[in-house]
């Protein structure tokens, strides 16, 4: 069974800082990696998609990478922003059905 | 247009009530799911529906009934629930239900369970 570990689980930085955020899963047969921001109380928004071909995908100051052989993704955020704070989930999607499993999140403070 | 709706945005029932959530989207996806979400823990998968077929059921208590009218709304109909049951729930929906295809999640219902 699919295990996804995100650490670290709280963050709290300065403005300005870039960072990163890992990710890692227990079964490497996975055919992608998913990241999503949630904000308190509210759905998830995806951010990054990365096929299991790929190495890493970016989008304005996020690039997230992918390791498959050593079960590890890692997000990256340049110039963090006090909008950025919000919990950042990654999630492997598995065979059938396109099953998704949630790491249990890091929750990112960028503090003024 | 990415958007998953979800009706309502907080729900309050008794355990003697019956009620249901709805879905909607209209990406043309064929593939759409419910998740649960307890308070500070990541989503979990309770169902996916392909093709307005249900693929998966996680072993979920048949309390939760879900329904796929046609391929763009999806229903969770709900009934005899425990306060337990409190939590977000979410619906997404992706191109199709072969893996690699990306997940867009709806803002969900709050659901308090008296």
């Amino acid at each position: 069974k699919q295990e996804v570990t995100q650490i670290p689980a709280a963050l709290s930085v300065p403005e300005g800082e870039n960072l990163v955020l890992n990710c890692s899963f227990t079964d490497s047969a996975i055919y992608n990696l998913q990241w999503f921001r949630q904000d308190p109380g509210k759905g998830l928004t995806s951010l990054l998609l990365i096929q299991s071909s790929q190495r890493e995908q970016t989008s304005g100051r996020l690039n997230a990478s992918l390791d498959k052989s050593s079960g590890r993704s890692t997000l990256y955020i340049a110039a963090s922003q006090p909008g950025d704070s919000a919990t950042y989930l990654c999630a492997a999607g598995n065979n059938a059905g396109n099953m998704l499993t949630f790491g249990g999140g890091t929750r990112l403070m960028v503090k003024p | 247009d990415t958007e998953v709706t979800q009706t309502p945005k907080h729900l309050v029932m008794g355990m003697t009530n019956k009620k249901s959530l709805k879905c909607e989207q209209h990406m043309g996806h064929r593939a759409m799911y419910w998740y649960k979400q307890k308070a500070k823990k990541p989503p979990e998968l309770m169902f996916v529906y392909s093709y307005e077929k249900l693929s998966i059921n996680e072993s979920v208590p048949s309390r939760f009934s879900p329904e796929c009218p046609n391929s763009s709304l999806l229903n969770l109909h709900l009934h005899a629930l425990q306060p337990e049951d409190s939590a977000l729930y979410l619906c997404a929906s992706s191109q199709d239900s072969v893996p690699s295809y990306e997940q867009y999640f709806g803002p969900g219902t709050r659901l308090t369970v008296t």
